[in-house]
């Protein structure tokens, strides 16, 4: 059982509010990501960070933002929630290494209304 | 995709057979790695396979890796009704970040 936690599960929200998604893992793992799954399923790198301090964007460019403030915890913030922000928001995290897994939380389906 | 295919899209096969699911992928990798996705769950790392590799084998999942051909396939034999989800390659690159496929979703029917 990986341990990696996202909350909320789910969330139905008005355009316009400010929301934060929660990530937290206590494996210790340097490397966080965020992913964003559209209804098609592919999975895109929105966020990720290596370390306290370190964060980038991903490939797919994303209106949310980061921080790294502590190991453990990776939250994504939509400062201004839109319709086209509907989507499943999957966070990761891995070991230092190369040859190393992603653990997954189990996502926040978020939708905005 | 940031870094390519995988196919078929969908797969549906009876109980006990095998199922094939192919990924294509467009740039040099360090590893190339499988995960399975239950309906609405976070992924769930399945099976690595280094770049210097050709085949290797987990329980019922057999991954072979061909990087001159930048492909991979990955092969569930006997498949259960307990297989159905999707399933998805992943990549790491030089920079070392996680690049996922697009999936295929496998059902399998009692």
């Amino acid at each position: 059982e990986a341990d990696i936690y996202q909350t909320p599960r789910y969330l139905v929200i008005g355009t316009g509010k400010k929301i934060t998604l929660e990530c937290s893992q206590t494996m210790g793992h340097d490397k966080m990501y965020w992913y964003q799954q559209d209804p098609g399923m592919e999975l895109h790198l929105i966020h990720y960070s290596y370390g306290v301090n370190s964060t980038e964007k991903g490939d797919l460019s994303s209106e949310s933002t980061v921080s790294r403030i502590r190991t453990e915890h990776f939250p994504l913030t939509l400062e201004s929630a839109r319709p086209s922000h509907t989507s499943q928001y999957l966070c990761a995290s891995s070991d230092g290494g190369t040859d190393t897994e992603a653990f997954f939380g189990q996502g926040t389906r978020l939708t905005v209304v | 995709s940031q870094q390519g295919e995988e196919d078929p899209q969908a797969l549906s096969i009876q109980e006990g057979e095998n199922a094939t699911m192919n990924c294509s992928y467009k740039t040099s990798i360090n590893n190339l790695q499988w995960y399975r996705q239950n309906s609405g769950r976070g992924l769930v790392h399945l099976i690595l396979i280094r770049s210097n590799e050709r085949e290797k084998h987990s329980g019922r999942l057999r991954v072979t890796l061909d990087t001159s051909k930048k492909s991979s396939s990955l092969l569930i034999t006997a498949s259960r009704a307990a297989d159905t989800a999707s399933y998805f390659c992943a990549t790491r690159t030089g920079a070392n970040n996680l690049f996922f496929g697009t999936g295929t979703r496998l059902t399998v029917i009692p």
